[in-house]
């Protein structure tokens, strides 16, 4: 099956800075990446994603880049807040099943 | 539109006894799945369906049944629960074609 390996499994930023967070993944078939964002006590929810046939996707402060080549992909978000402080999950999906990453605990410090 | 509802919220059972975690959704999503989320592991895919009468096995299977006899509903069943299924259980939907997942707000499930 599909590997996806995410780093880094912590990351602390002040807030405005940039964070960035990292997925690989194994199996070439796998065709959509999506990022979920899970706060304390909720379910994830999807905040961006990206399919196979783009490289990149900007949706406000938030962008994934993806390169086939080198099977990995990237969670931009730019000017972060407070409220970005939650644990962010990538996926990898080569047919109907969904391989998650091990998540990453953003904090976003005041 | 309630989204995704899962039943009950917690849950705390004895080795050996059986219970059934229940998932509703009311948006006509053809697939549904069942992860379970344990410390440092991310997200595991149990079992899944890609629409009602279709079921199959995710990465980590054993120990759990799930039948799909209709649309909205994808129950998930502890046979003979062990302290291994302690964990907090997600169950998801989508449309087959869109891929994007929506989650509940999950259950959490200790076995002693």
């Amino acid at each position: 099956g599909e590997n996806v390996e995410q780093h880094p499994s912590t990351l602390s930023v002040q807030e405005g800075d940039s964070a960035v967070i990292k997925c690989t993944y194994s199996d070439s078939a796998s065709n959509y990446f999506p990022w979920y964002k899970q706060e304390l006590g909720k379910g994830p929810q999807l905040i961006i994603d990206i399919r196979s046939n783009v490289g990149e996707k900007k949706d406000q402060r938030i962008a994934v880049t993806l390169n086939k080549t080198a099977k990995h992909f990237s969670l931009h978000i730019t000017e972060t807040q407070p409220e970005d402080s939650a644990v962010y999950f990538c996926a990898a999906t080569p047919s109907n099943q969904f391989y998650f990453g091990t998540g990453t605990s953003l904090t976003v410090i005041p | 539109n309630a989204g995704v509802t899962q039943t009950p919220k917690f849950q705390v059972l004895k080795t050996g006894q059986s219970m059934t975690l229940q998932c509703a959704q009311d948006m006509n999503h053809e697939y549904m799945s069942w992860y379970r989320q344990d410390p440092g592991m991310g997200l595991r895919l149990i079992h899944y369906s890609v629409g009602a009468g279709i079921t199959d096995q995710g990465e980590v299977p054993n120990g759990y049944n799930v039948s799909r006899s209709t649309t909205e509903d994808f129950p998930l069943r502890l046979l003979s629960a062990a302290p291994s299924q302690t964990s907090v259980y997600f169950c998801a939907s989508s449309f087959l074609r869109e891929n994007i997942q929506y989650f509940g707000a999950g259950t959490r499930l200790s076995v002693l």
